[in-house]
C-alpha cells in the first residue's frame, strides 16, 4: 500500500485565498484525522472521521475551517480565508481498529502551508 | 478525560550513550500505549505499542514496558545513534478511534 497520501505537499498562498488540503486514507482504514503541528503549539488535533462521519470537530479553530470527507477515499481541509497564523503543517492520518481495539494512527507526509 | 506527560526536552545524547525518555499517563478504562517517532520532513510512525500491562513493547533496539501500577510507558534504548535523531510522542488509545499525544521529546545525538 502507498500509505496515506496528501496533496499539495507545500502550499505557498497569500492572506485572504481559499486554501483546500487534501488526503488519501489507506484503503480499509475507517478513520481518517486531521491534525496541525506547529513549534508554539506542537500536535493539535482539528477533527475526526469515522467512516465518513465527522466524530468531533471541537480542535478545528474557528469557522474559517472547514472538512469534509466525501467517501472513504478521499478527504479534503479546506480555510477561507486564510491567514497568517494558519501558516503549519498540516497532517492528515487514517487508522482502523483491530481486533483487539487497539488503534494505530498512519500519518502522511504533511502539507507544509505558509500564508503571507 | 486521558492525558499523556512527557519528558520535556529537548534531549541530547552522545553517541552510544543509553536513552530514556519519561511517559506518565491518566486514562479511564485500559488503554493501549504507544510511541510514534517523527524524523525531520516527515509524518509521525509508529515505532512500538503495548495492549496491555506488563507488555513491552520493542522495535529498532527501542523498548518500553507498560506499567499499570506507575501508570508509565518510559522508552529506552541502550546505544543511540546519530540516526535516532528525530522527535519522540508517547501516545494513548482508549478504543474509541483518538489518540491522545504527548507534546513530544526531542532527540539530538552527536557523533
Amino acid at each position: 500500500d502507498a500509505g496515506v497520501i496528501q496533496s499539495p505537499r507545500h502550499e505557498v498562498t497569500e492572506m485572504g485565498q481559499e486554501v483546500t488540503l487534501r488526503c488519501k486514507p489507506i484503503s480499509g482504514h475507517d478513520y481518517l484525522f486531521w491534525y496541525r503541528q506547529t513549534m508554539m503549539r506542537g500536535l493539535e488535533l482539528l477533527i475526526y472521521f469515522n467512516n465518513n462521519v465527522p466524530i468531533d470537530d471541537s480542535g478545528m479553530p474557528e469557522d474559517r475551517f472547514s472538512a469534509k470527507m466525501p467517501n472513504a477515499s478521499f478527504s479534503t481541509l479546506k480555510i477561507q480565508p486564510s491567514e497568517p497564523r494558519d501558516s503549519a503543517v498540516y497532517f492528515c492520518a487514517s487508522s482502523f481498529l483491530d481486533r483487539g481495539g487497539t488503534d494505530t494512527q498512519y500519518f502522511g507526509p504533511g502539507t507544509r502551508l505558509t500564508v503571507l | 478525560g486521558n492525558s499523556v506527560t512527557q519528558m520535556e526536552g529537548p534531549v541530547t545524547l552522545s553517541e552510544e550513550a543509553f536513552l530514556t525518555i519519561n511517559c506518565t499517563y491518566t486514562a479511564t478504562g485500559y488503554p493501549s500505549l504507544f510511541w510514534y517517532v517523527q524524523y525531520p520532513g516527515e509524518g509521525l510512525q509508529l515505532l512500538l505499542k503495548a495492549t496491555k500491562a506488563d507488555d513491552k513493547g520493542s522495535n529498532k533496539g527501542f523498548e518500553a514496558t507498560y506499567r499499570k501500577e506507575t501508570t508509565s510507558f518510559h522508552l529506552e534504548k541502550g546505544s543511540v545513534q546519530v540516526s535516532d535523531s528525530a522527535v519522540y510522542f508517547c501516545a494513548l488509545n482508549t478504543n474509541a478511534g483518538k489518540s491522545t499525544f504527548g507534546d513530544g521529546t526531542t532527540l539530538t545525538v552527536k557523533p
